[in-house]
C-alpha cells in the first residue's frame, strides 16, 4: 500500500498568514491526489483534486501544487473559517489512503 | 442538491453485528462508485470499502476484510455496510462518500453515523 506522510501534524497561525501543508507519498501518484478540510462534527469537504484543481465552490485562497511524490496545500491568507484539520488522500491504486492530518489552530 | 444520509449506527457488544445504510439523493446514484470511510476517536480518516456503480466489484481495507460487506440497491438509491464480528477498534464515525466513475477522490460525504463497540 502507498503510505502518505503529512507535515506538520499541527500548526498555529494567525488570520492573514500564508500557510503551507506538505504531503509525501511512498511512490509516485501520477497526480492522483486530493485535499480535504474537516471540522469536528461535520462532513469532510473536498478542496482540491488532481493535485491542483480547485473544487467548485472552494475559496480561491486554497491552492494545490506538486507532482510525483510530493504535494503542497497552500492557504494564501488564513481566514477564521479555515481553522480545521486538513487531510491529503491518494487515489492512484485500489487502496486509497489518507495522510494523518494537519490541525490548523489559532495562534 | 446532493445529500447523503447515514443511519443504523449505535452501541453494540464485541462480536456483534450492525448494518449501516446511506440514503442518497441529488445525483444519479447508479452512475457512481460509492465508499465507506471511518474516523476513530482522536484518529484520522481511514478508507474501508468501495463498490462499483453496478455493484459487481468491491474492495476492502485489510482492517475490515472478511468481516464487513458493502452492497448497494440502485433502485432505492441506497448504500449499505454490513459489519460482523465487531471489535472495540471498529468504534468510529462512519461516513458514506461518493466517488467518481472509477477509483477516485471523494466528492460528496454524509454527516456520519457513530458506531460504538463496547461491553
Amino acid at each position: 500500500d502507498i503510505q502518505m506522510t503529512q507535515s506538520p501534524s499541527a500548526l498555529s497561525a494567525s488570520v492573514g498568514d500564508r500557510v503551507s501543508i506538505t504531503c509525501r507519498a511512498s511512490q509516485s501518484l501520477s497526480g492522483r491526489l486530493a485535499w480535504y478540510q474537516h471540522k469536528p462534527g461535520k462532513a469532510p469537504n473536498l478542496l482540491i483534486y488532481k493535485a491542483s484543481s480547485l473544487e467548485s465552490g472552494a475559496p480561491s485562497r486554497f491552492s494545490g501544487s506538486g507532482s510525483g511524490t510530493e504535494f503542497t496545500l497552500t492557504i494564501s491568507s488564513l481566514q477564521p473559517d479555515d481553522f480545521a484539520t486538513y487531510y491529503c488522500q491518494h487515489y492512484s491504486t485500489l487502496f486509497p489512503t489518507f495522510g494523518q492530518g494537519t490541525k490548523v489552530e489559532i495562534k | 442538491q446532493v445529500q447523503l444520509v447515514e443511519s443504523g449506527g449505535g452501541l453494540v457488544k464485541p462480536g456483534g453485528s450492525l448494518r449501516l445504510s446511506c440514503a442518497v439523493s441529488g445525483f444519479d446514484f447508479g452512475d457512481y462508485f460509492m465508499n465507506w470511510i471511518r474516523q476513530a476517536p482522536g484518529k484520522g480518516l481511514e478508507w474501508i470499502s468501495i463498490i462499483s456503480d453496478n455493484g459487481l466489484h468491491t474492495n476492502y481495507a485489510d482492517s475490515v476484510k472478511g468481516r464487513f460487506t458493502i452492497s448497494r440497491d440502485n433502485a432505492k438509491n441506497s448504500l449499505f455496510l454490513q459489519m460482523n464480528s465487531l471489535r472495540a477498534e471498529d468504534t468510529a464515525v462512519y461516513y458514506c462518500a461518493r466517488g467518481g466513475h472509477d477509483y477516485s477522490y471523494f466528492h460528496y460525504w454524509g454527516q456520519g453515523a457513530l458506531v460504538a463497540v463496547s461491553s
